[in-house]
């Protein structure tokens, strides 16, 4: 089974500044995506950034980039230029490219961006 | 993009009444469809994928009578809450996976209070 863990689960930074997200996950596969999804207040999950596991590029998305480090299982979102806008929860997430295919959340970090 | 719509966005009922929820797909077929439950300040945990034209298959621990799930359609899946109680009172989220590279679009979710 697979496993995601979020050890933050709250999180603060200043408008404009930069903040990084930490997720870890747990499997025996080697074909899977990672996730990070955002839920605004509002409750509506929106996906920020997808990553392939086969592809060794981090993927970025204007200004959320992450770090994934295969062999370490780590997946960090990096947010860069903070918005208010971003205030919101944030939840990394797992998901296998075949076979039984069921989205794994973490726990989930509350981030808030001060003015 | 594609959009999954999901009715009502909040009920209220009395305690051993049944409510059902409705998720839909409006813009694509959705092979496959997923109904999360999340309490407050905690993260989406999957009761169940529903496929259509199949049996939904439930995890570990929800009630497969409970929580009766139909799948009838491509583009519709409901979720009926039986005999709800005061502790079935959360936020109901559905989400659809589209035929194409199978990515995930999820519902506005679904406010359910158990009186």
């Amino acid at each position: 089974a697979q496993t995601v863990t979020q050890s933050q689960p709250e999180m603060s930074v200043q408008e404009a500044e930069t903040v990084t997200l930490s997720c870890t996950y747990d499997t025996s596969e080697s074909n899977y995506y990672l996730f990070w999804y955002k839920q605004p207040p509002s409750r509506q999950m929106i996906l920020v950034i997808r990553q392939e596991a086969y592809k060794q590029q981090n993927a970025t998305e204007n200004r959320f980039s992450v770090n994934f480090q295969k062999a370490a299982k780590s997946f960090s979102l990096k947010i860069s230029d903070s918005q208010l806008g971003d205030t919101a929860m944030y939840f990394c997430a797992f998901d296998l490219i075949q076979g039984a295919q069921k989205l794994v959340f973490g726990q989930g970090t509350r981030l808030t961006i001060n003015p | 993009g594609a959009v999954v719509s999901q009715h009502p966005s909040r009920v209220i009922c009395k305690s051993g009444t049944s409510v059902k929820i409705e998720c839909r797909s409006l813009d694509f077929q959705a092979t496959t469809m997923f109904w999360y439950r999340q309490f407050p300040k905690q993260s989406l945990m999957l009761m169940a994928t529903s496929n259509e034209g199949s049996k939904a298959t439930y995890e570990q621990g929800v009630e497969k009578d409970k929580f009766l799930i139909n799948h009838a359609s491509l583009t519709l899946s409901t979720l009926t809450v039986t005999s709800a109680h005061p502790e079935d009172s959360s936020f109901y989220i559905c989400s659809a996976r589209g035929t194409g590279n199978g990515e995930l679009f999820f519902g506005e979710g679904s406010r359910l209070t158990v009186l």
